[in-house]
């Protein structure tokens, strides 16, 4: 059975400190996709990245990165610099149908930016 | 950009009336899909759709239904609303595997 875990319940940074969202999961499937959504206090989950299981490479989208590594199946999220309108909920995700479809989400990490 | 709008953002009802929450997506996406956030749980799958009157149930289907009847629109329905359905309810609807949210309808019942 599929299982996403984010450890991390609350985290609290200050302003401009890197911050490290946790991401393990568990799939017997060698295909899958991962994702990271975010939740901004409005409510509205906005997607971030999706990987699919054949591709380790980590990426960079300006003060965000992810490190996939497969073999610890974990699928980190870090920070850079981080603001204050960073502070949402951050979810991980799994899915191991090919469309996408029945995503199994982590139970969120509240992150908490102070200025 | 992908819209997907949900009917309500707040919505109270009573024990044991019928709800009714609404989702429109405007991208002619195949597949939609109803969640319930709870505190500590994320998100589950209630239900999901892949095409105009069909279905398949998610993790956690009971004690709902749905109804898809046009490809922008796909109904989750309380058919008789209990306190333990007090929840956030998130629509989302798909894309190459991407899912795009609503902004999610805060359902109390009382």
């Amino acid at each position: 059975a599929q299982k996403v875990t984010q450890a991390q319940t609350e985290i609290s940074v200050v302003e401009k400190e890197d911050v490290t969202l946790d991401c393990v999961y568990e799939t017997r499937d060698t295909t899958y996709y991962l994702f990271w959504y975010k939740q901004p206090p409005s409510g509205e989950l906005v997607f971030l990245i999706r990987r699919n299981s054949f591709d380790e490479q980590n990426e960079i989208s300006g003060r965000y990165s992810w490190n996939f590594q497969k073999s610890t199946s974990s699928f980190n999220f870090t920070i850079t610099a981080s603001q204050v309108v960073d502070s949402a909920v951050y979810f991980c995700a799994l899915s191991e149908d090919l469309y996408g479809n029945k995503l199994v989400f982590g139970a969120g990490t509240i992150l908490r930016v102070k200025s | 950009d992908v819209k997907v709008t949900q009917s309500s953002r707040y919505l109270v009802k009573r024990t044991g009336e019928k709800v009714f929450l609404e989702c429109v997506q405007d991208m002619d996406h195949e597949n939609m899909f109803w969640y319930r956030q709870d505190p500590g749980l994320g998100l589950r799958l209630i239900y999901f759709s892949y095409d105009v009157k069909m279905k398949e149930k998610g993790d956690i289907p009971e004690g709902y239904s749905v109804s898809r009847e046009k490809k922008e629109r796909f109904s989750l329905i309380l058919e008789s609303a209990s306190t333990n359905q007090t929840s956030m309810y998130l629509c989302a609807s798909s894309l190459m595997e991407t899912q795009y949210f609503g902004p999610g309808t805060r359902l109390l019942v009382l």
